[in-house]
C-alpha cells in the first residue's frame, strides 16, 4: 500500500520561500503524477502543481510564476517550493498521488499525504 | 472562482438518500472525482470515473454524470458520513486540475 509521508518548515515570515519534501513508500513513483494541494484554514482546495517521474510539470497558472515542483526519483521524493509567501499562503498543504485512467478522461486524486500547516506570520 | 460549482451546504435525513452535485463545462469532457474530508484530516477519495469506489468506501456511495452535472448519492446515509464533500476535474483546457468549492454535509 503506497503512502506519502511529507516534511518542511511550518512558520515562514512573509518574502521567504516555503518549501516542502514528499516521500513515497510502497509502490512504484512511475506512471503516476505526483501533486501539491493546500487548503487555507476554513477553505477549499487548491491544486499547486505536479511532476511526473521523468521531471515533466504543471502549474496552477495563479500561482505559476512562484511555484517550483521538483523530483527525486533516486529517494522516490518530490518537493515544493514556493517563492514570496504572504499570509495568504497560509494554508495545510498535501502531497497527492495523480492517476490517469485508461480513458483519458479520468483522474483522481489519492493516496494523500498527512499535511502540513504552513503559517506565513511577521 | 472555480471552475466547478457545489452547494455550499446540504442536509440529510437519517438513513435517506442525498445527492451533492457538481456543475461544470469541462465535466461535458473529463468524469470527477469525489472527495470526503472530516474535520482536521485529509481528503479521502470516495468515487472516480465513471462510477468507481476505492476499496473500502462503502456500497452506499455512488457517482453519475450528466451534461455539465457530476453528482455523487450517498443512499442511506449515516451519521459517519456528515462531512465536507469535494469534487475535481480538469479545466477547461484539459490540461490543468480544479475543485469544487465543497460541500457541508449534514445529517439530521
Amino acid at each position: 500500500q503506497v503512502q506519502l509521508q511529507q516534511w518542511g518548515a511550518g512558520l515562514l515570515k512573509p518574502s521567504e520561500t516555503l518549501s516542502l519534501t514528499c516521500a513515497v513508500y510502497g509502490g512504484s513513483f512511475s506512471g503516476y503524477s505526483w501533486s501539491w494541494i493546500r487548503q487555507p484554514p476554513g477553505k477549499g482546495l487548491e491544486w499547486i502543481g505536479e511532476i511526473t517521474h521523468s521531471g515533466s510539470t504543471k502549474y496552477n497558472p495563479s500561482l505559476k510564476s512562484r511555484v517550483t515542483i521538483s523530483v527525486d526519483t533516486s529517494k522516490n521524493q518530490f518537493s515544493l517550493k514556493l517563492s514570496s509567501v504572504t499570509a495568504a499562503d497560509t494554508a495545510v498543504y498535501y502531497c497527492v498521488r495523480r492517476t490517469r485512467g485508461g480513458s483519458g478522461n479520468e483522474d483522481w486524486f489519492d493516496p494523500w499525504g498527512q499535511g502540513t500547516l504552513v503559517t506565513v506570520s511577521s | 472562482s472555480s471552475e466547478l460549482t457545489q452547494d455550499p451546504a446540504v442536509s440529510v435525513a437519517l438513513g435517506q438518500t442525498v445527492r451533492i452535485t457538481c456543475q461544470g463545462d469541462s465535466l461535458r469532457t473529463y468524469y470527477a472525482s469525489w472527495y470526503q474530508q472530516k474535520p482536521g484530516q485529509a481528503p479521502v477519495l470516495v468515487i472516480y470515473g465513471k462510477n468507481n469506489r476505492p476499496s473500502g468506501i462503502p456500497d452506499r456511495f455512488s457517482g453519475s454524470s450528466s451534461g455539465n452535472t457530476a453528482s455523487l448519492t450517498i443512499t442511506g446515509a449515516q451519521a459517519e458520513d456528515e462531512a465536507d464533500y469535494y469534487c475535481n476535474s480538469r479545466d477547461s483546457s484539459g490540461n490543468h486540475v480544479v475543485f469544487g468549492g465543497g460541500t457541508k454535509l449534514t445529517v439530521l
